[in-house]
């Protein structure tokens, strides 16, 4: 699986659009871009993926770069339950997901 | 529909003991995966189980083993417990071909 690289913390404001940057410069052809997050002292929770199309869910939106080198996760108006931590993932297959130390987001009010 | 449930929440053993963790996966999975997540660090893959056989492992000594049921329920099973296996173990279920990851809450281990 291609390696992803994303800032270690951010800070947002409550009510605020979050964007969540992750860089996967290595990624193949036939790797998605997965996220996932994981608030304090629970398993992580799937919130969108993508291969190559802009998407977007009840959670979030999930922009690709026309290149498929980077991403952002786009929280549309955070709440101060969205603090948690967030991991870009890239994989291919439903075999397993490498998870990176991910970005520490807090939510301020 | 119920999620994936583990058990117990927390356990402390002593180093050189063995220990086994459960797991119930979501109502219609049949593939259930184990995680264990150091403390700061993202959870790191141990092995995934589809028709009660391992179906890929991660970096992990043979003590660590695996079991899952008919019922697509599995344990977790460490040997020789060590300091570092001091972590918080996830389980993890899913549909085999279909896309998507339940995960549980975790077991929180701490080796003394």
């Amino acid at each position: 699986d291609a390696k992803t690289t994303q800032p270690t913390s951010m800070d947002c404001a409550e009510g605020r659009a979050a964007n969540l940057p992750c860089n996967h410069s290595t990624i193949s052809g036939n790797e998605y871009v997965y996220w996932y997050r994981q608030i304090h002292s629970q398993g992580p929770q799937y919130i969108i993926h993508g291969l190559k199309n802009n998407e977007t869910n009840e959670m979030a939106s999930l922009i690709i770069t026309e290149d498929r080198k980077s991403s952002t996760l786009i929280l549309p108006h955070a709440t101060l339950r969205d603090t948690a931590v967030y991991y870009c993932i890239v994989r291919v297959g439903d075999y397993k997901l490498s998870f990176g130390a991910g970005t520490t987001v807090t939510v301020r009010a | 529909e119920t999620g994936v449930t583990q058990s117990p929440t927390h356990l402390i053993k002593t180093r050189g003991q063995q220990v086994t963790l459960r797991c119930s996966s979501q109502s219609g999975h049949n593939t259930v995966s184990w995680y264990q997540q150091a403390l700061g660090q993202g959870p790191q893959f141990i092995f995934q189980y589809y028709r009660e056989e391992e179906n890929g492992r991660g970096n992990f000594p043979p003590r660590f083993s695996g079991l899952q049921f008919p019922n697509y329920s599995s344990e977790l099973n460490v040997n020789a417990l060590e300091l570092d296996d001091s972590a918080l173990y996830l389980c993890a279920s899913s549909l085999k071909g279909v896309d998507g990851y339940t995960f549980g809450s975790g077991t929180r281990l701490t080796v003394v």
